[in-house]
């Protein structure tokens, strides 16, 4: 019963180090998205995957890429970390054809120094 | 553009009150109305949603109640509780895969 799994939890880079967020689910859902969660400003979508093969951007996608490696795995990577992708980041899934739930994950809160 | 605008940005109430959320929204195109609730530490999780062909919805204390018309929703929490006290988070869907977030309204329940 994982749901939404994300890896790493927590993670320290300094400006100019690469990484890449780790997304899994196990609800067979096929739309997965990241969002970042900054005080103030709510959630923000980066980018989503409508289906496996399929990805699009989302209000903030500058700065990062994604993969959709299959239909439970969405991985986010930061190319050149920038303090202002200092922020927490959240995978989530939803069911195509039924989107009105997203299910999310824990989150991972990434300080970029 | 802020295409949500939630508010109060934070909210305290004693147990036992009414809690009251609001968002306003710009697009009539938007077509279903989540509020997701986020303990700390946690990921958001959907508390209760409305289609815009009903003027309200009820689920046990939580209740939303929409204005077409005004393109406004909110929130009401009745008999709040200390466990009540989470961030709450409107959304509108836009198109099939978008969901916009209001900027969250932090709830402190008082014992």
């Amino acid at each position: 019963n994982a749901g939404v799994t994300q890896t790493p939890k927590f993670q320290v880079l300094k400006t100019g180090q690469s990484m890449t967020l780790q997304c899994a689910q196990d609800m067979n859902h096929n739309s997965m998205y990241w969002y970042r969660q900054d005080p103030g400003m709510g959630l923000r979508l980066i980018y989503y995957s409508a289906s496996e093969g399929t990805t699009d951007k989302g209000e903030v996608p500058n700065g990062y890429n994604v993969s959709r490696l299959n239909k439970r795995e969405f991985s986010l990577r930061l190319e050149s970390a920038a303090p202002s992708q200092t922020s927490v980041y959240f995978c989530a899934s939803s069911r195509q054809g039924q989107n009105e739930k997203l299910f999310f994950g824990s989150g991972t809160q990434l300080s970029v120094l | 553009q802020q295409q949500v605008k939630q508010s109060p940005q934070s909210l305290i109430v004693q147990k036992g009150g009414i809690s009251i959320i609001n968002c306003a929204y710009e697009n009539t195109a938007f077509d279903y109305f989540p509020w997701y609730q986020q303990f700390p530490g946690k990921g958001p999780a959907l508390l209760i949603a409305i289609r815009p062909d009903v003027s309200e919805k009820k689920e046990g204390r939580f209740t939303i109640s929409f204005n077409k018309s005004a393109k406004q929703f909110s929130l009401h929490i009745m008999d709040s509780q200390p466990g009540d006290s989470a961030t709450y988070f409107c959304a509108v869907r836009s198109g099939t895969y978008k969901y916009i977030f209001g900027t969250g309204t932090r709830l402190k329940v008082l014992a």
